[in-house]
């Protein structure tokens, strides 16, 4: 049974767009939400995390919003640019537990 | 600064042959998970390490077994192949004082099973 849920399954922009991916989790004791960029042949990279108090997080182009109440997180990509066509993870894990990862999105940015 | 390195890149076995995975944590990193990823989905957490012992495990049979050595490298092993094992092996190493345990992964070791 998949403990985050994550949609789309993929999605293509345009250059400049704002792709956004979608998380749901049931899990209340999950503390932790990071996401991860994962490249054809690459182990996937830590691109941003957040806690439960806190409802939206920055760094650089990416933006974490967070609704506790609704039990979900998703990632905005601003400014898209081909480079960051990728395949992208949420993820939840509880205080010292296990990461429970969503299925992926791939993303494509087209030029 | 180095990140987590793992070995082979790559590994190709038959069916009921065994098989060992290496990692090298992060430097300063002295906690291993090991997940196991199929083609197109999330990682599967397997199990982690910290202090030579196993101190998580998810849902994977006593076939995946695991060990940390002193220095905080770690090893999978993985007996009686089956096909469906066929998948990328990652490593994350973390440090076990960060509640939160941010994970840095490895770029796995994509074993193949004929």
């Amino acid at each position: 049974q998949q403990q985050v849920k994550q949609s789309p399954q993929s999605l293509i922009v345009q250059k400049g767009g704002i792709p956004i991916i979608n998380c749901a989790y049931e899990n209340t004791a999950f503390d932790y939400f990071p996401w991860y960029q994962q490249f054809p042949g690459k182990g996937p990279a830590l691109l941003i995390a957040i806690r439960p108090d806190v409802s939206e997080k920055k760094e650089g182009r990416f933006t974490i919003s967070f609704n506790k109440s609704a039990k979900q997180f998703s990632l905005h990509i601003m400014d898209s640019q081909p480079g960051d066509s990728a395949t992208y993870f949420c993820a939840a894990s509880p205080v010292w537990g296990k990461l429970q990862f969503g299925a992926g999105t791939q993303v494509v940015v087209t030029p | 600064d180095a990140g987590v390195t793992q070995s082979p890149t790559h590994l190709i076995k038959t069916r009921g042959q065994q098989v060992t995975l290496r990692c090298s944590p992060k430097s300063g990193h002295d906690t291993v998970s090991w997940y196991q990823q199929a083609l197109g989905q999330g990682p599967q957490f397997i199990f982690q390490y910290y202090e030579e012992e196993e101190r998580q495990r998810g849902n994977f049979p006593d076939r995946f077994s695991g060990h940390q050595f002193p220095n905080y490298s770690s090893e999978l092993n993985v007996n009686a192949l089956l096909l469906g094992d066929s998948a990328l092996y990652l490593c994350a190493s973390s440090l076990a004082r960060d509640a939160n345990q941010p994970q840095h992964f490895g770029d796995g070791t994509r074993l193949s099973i004929l």
